[in-house]
């Protein structure tokens, strides 16, 4: 089965300097990507996706980008706000299947120091 | 505003009680699906439910029943809570078809088993 590996698991960094976090698969048929953001006392609520016919998708100051030759996929994050503090999760399946098939990596804790 | 509702957000029980979960669904979505949240750990599917009264096992069912009597609720049964099942819970549900993939979470139950 698919296996997600995330890093790092906590990441601490300056309010507004940009933070990325590092996703691997080992399933060459997964072709969807989403990312995951928790906040405290809250479920996680999907940020950003991706598909693996494009290598990069953008909305606002998140980005994702996709390598699927090298089977990994980042999320980034620019002029990061104390709002972004959060936990994220990345995960990956196959999008023709259910979301039975998700796998999700164990998440990093990003912090934004003021 | 979508929105899953998990009914008890905190409980403590003892070991060898029987817990009930709850989760209600307002959005008229097929597939229903109960995780366990754990640190370092990430999230690990215990069951889900594509239509009404069918279930099927996740990853780690074990200890762990469910039931789907109605189209919006999903309960996940705990026959004889132990302590290492103290965790916090997460329910989630998705549309069938090309929406399958998109989660929408639940706050979360955080169940203490002393």
């Amino acid at each position: 089965g698919e296996n997600v590996e995330q890093h790092p698991s906590t990441l601490s960094v300056q309010e507004g300097d940009s933070a990325v976090i590092k996703c691997t698969y080992s399933d060459s048929a997964s072709n969807y990507f989403p990312w995951y953001k928790q906040e405290l006392g809250k479920g996680p609520q999907l940020i950003i996706d991706i598909r693996s016919n494009v290598g990069e998708k953008k909305d606002q100051r998140i980005a994702v980008t996709l390598n699927k030759t090298a089977k990994h996929f980042s999320l980034h994050i620019t002029e990061t706000q104390p709002e972004d503090s959060a936990v994220y999760f990345c995960a990956a399946s196959y999008s023709g299947g259910g979301a039975d098939g998700l796998t999700f990596g164990k998440g990093t804790h990003l912090i934004i120091q003021p | 505003d979508v929105k899953v509702t998990q009914s008890s957000r905190y409980l403590v029980k003892r070991t060898g009680e029987k817990v009930f979960l709850e989760c209600v669904q307002d959005m008229d979505h097929e597939n229903m699906f109960w995780y366990r949240q754990d640190p370092g750990l990430g999230l690990r599917l215990i069951y889900f439910s594509y239509d009404v009264k069918m279930k099927e096992k996740g990853d780690i069912p074990e200890g762990y029943s469910v039931s789907r009597e109605k189209k919006e609720r999903f309960s996940l049964i705990l026959e004889s809570a132990s302590t290492n099942q103290t965790s916090m819970y997460l329910c989630a549900s998705s549309l069938e078809g090309s929406g399958a993939n998109v989660l929408t979470f639940g706050a979360g139950s955080r169940l203490t088993v002393l």
